[in-house]
């Protein structure tokens, strides 16, 4: 079965410094979405994107936070200076876009813990 | 805006008796309902899902759950748990008015005990 992978599974870093957490989406997925989860808690939802574009982003996923798809398969968060509070497993999600999208359920990686010291 | 609630942090069962895990949802169009289940240090994984038709739907792992419109409510049932069940459970709602990202509750941690 297809999966989502992401790269690496942990990354540590230090305050201020920038971070790119990777994502390969399943690959005929055209929805690509990043969450996050502190302590194994609330999954809470950063940013969508469809059609090269961000298409919805949360209040947590301000300016310090960018996507992109620099190729025909990853699919990358960037950090910019990073905040002892960004600390945390970021997810990386896809879904189906034939039919309603809205049908098709998100298909999520493992994650990658960023531990930011 | 669109909202789930899971009132219970924890749900503690004996094998092969049922299982209920409890959701109640908030949105302003039709809801799109989803259950997931988390193991230990993994992503999250789709059980089963609600879009439209028959009230009970059918997922993995002998998984199922009841959509009720009237109490605005989606839980997730087992007719009888198994110990490999033990894990955090989520469930989501989807609203087209909220656009395409699934909104999550704050999870339930099943465990199931010999």
């Amino acid at each position: 079965e297809p999966e989502v992978t992401q790269t690496p599974s942990h990354q540590v870093t230090q305050m201020g410094q920038e971070v790119i957490l990777r994502c390969v989406p399943i690959s005929n997925h055209l929805y690509f979405y990043w969450y996050r989860q502190i302590l194994g808690q609330k999954v809470e939802f950063l940013v969508s994107f469809y059609n090269n574009e961000i298409s919805e982003k949360s209040e947590i996923f301000d300016d310090q936070f960018s996507v992109e798809r620099p190729d025909g398969s990853n699919f990358t968060l960037k950090i910019r200076s990073t905040k002892l509070e960004d600390s945390a497993m970021y997810f990386c999600a896809s879904s189906e876009a034939s039919g309603s999208s809205y049908n098709s359920p998100l298909h999520f990686g493992n994650g990658t813990r960023l531990t930011v010291t | 805006a669109q909202s789930v609630a899971q009132p219970e942090d924890q749900v503690n069962v004996a094998e092969g008796n049922p299982l209920t895990v409890k959701c109640t949802y908030s949105v302003s169009g039709n809801p799109y309902l989803f259950w997931y289940v988390q193991y230990p240090n993994r992503g999250l994984q789709f059980l089963l899902k609600y879009i439209t038709g028959d009230n009970l739907v059918k997922g993995s792992y002998g998984f199922e759950a009841e959509f009720n419109k009237s109490q605005t409510s989606f839980h997730l049932k087992k007719p009888s748990a198994l110990v490999s069940d033990s894990a955090l459970y989520f469930c989501a709602v989807r609203d087209k008015r909220g656009g395409n990202k699934l909104t999550f509750g704050t999870g339930t941690q099943l465990k199931v005990e010999l």
